[in-house]
């Protein structure tokens, strides 16, 4: 069994539509939790950064951790084209700031 | 520069060659991070430099991997006797210091070993 667990999609989404992304994961050590947006051919860009539990807001993104189910989110409002990508979940422990662990990635298309 | 710039974009090679793989990070940022991507994955951690010395160099698959930081920017991965298995992505990294600043990666070498 890995130690995050990602959906690989694709997942396809009418533009406008509310966009739920999730990766589970074991390793009851994991703190901090990203979010990379990653178009196709390109490297990873980091969208959301979150320390342990809640939530955070940067724009139409809200990332959630729920580290009592070890469970994360991104929501995207008001889906564009634009947003179509691969988004893959990271995290990593205290003390362990050289590696991240990723999920494969979700694949989104959001359509016209 | 603006951003992590890795060299070439695309390498092709044949099994049993020898590669070199480039990244220039961001001015200023104290490490470096290589990470390989296969398709349909997420980055895999290789090796972290804090400086001039790799600090973990856990993820190297093996004794052909092997990456150097001389002067504490630019890094070079190199790849001896390369094997089909190796074709992937080669993603580079940079972060102001290792204590949790934010990773911003290159764009990546795209390796296909022939």
């Amino acid at each position: 069994q890995k130690e995050v667990e990602q959906d690989p999609g694709p997942l396809s989404v009418p533009e406008g539509a509310i966009v739920s992304l999730n990766c589970t994961y074991s390793n009851s050590a994991f703190q901090y939790f990203m979010w990379y947006r990653q178009y196709s051919r390109k490297g990873p860009e980091l969208l959301m950064y979150t320390y342990s539990s809640g939530n955070k807001e940067d724009g139409r993104f809200t990332a959630q951790v729920d580290k009592s189910s070890k469970y994360i989110s991104l929501f995207i409002r008001d889906s564009q084209p634009s947003d179509s990508a691969t988004y893959l979940c990271a995290m990593r422990g205290t003390g362990t700031a050289s590696k991240l662990t990723f999920g494969t990635g979700t694949r989104l298309q959001v359509t016209l | 520069g603006a951003g992590v710039s890795q060299t070439p974009s695309n390498k092709v090679t044949e099994k049993g060659k020898y590669v070199e793989l480039r990244c220039d990070p961001i001015s200023g940022h104290t490490a470096l991070y290589w990470y390989r991507q296969s398709l349909g994955q997420g980055p895999e951690f290789l090796i972290y430099f804090q400086g001039t010395g790799a600090a973990d160099d856990s993820g190297l698959p093996n004794d052909r991997f092997f990456a150097v930081r001389p002067e504490g920017s630019v890094s070079t991965l190199k790849i001896q006797r390369t094997e089909r298995g190796d074709s992937a992505v080669y993603l580079c990294a940079s972060s102001l210091d290792p204590n949790g600043s934010p990773l911003h990666f290159g764009n990546g070498t795209r390796l296909t070993v022939t």
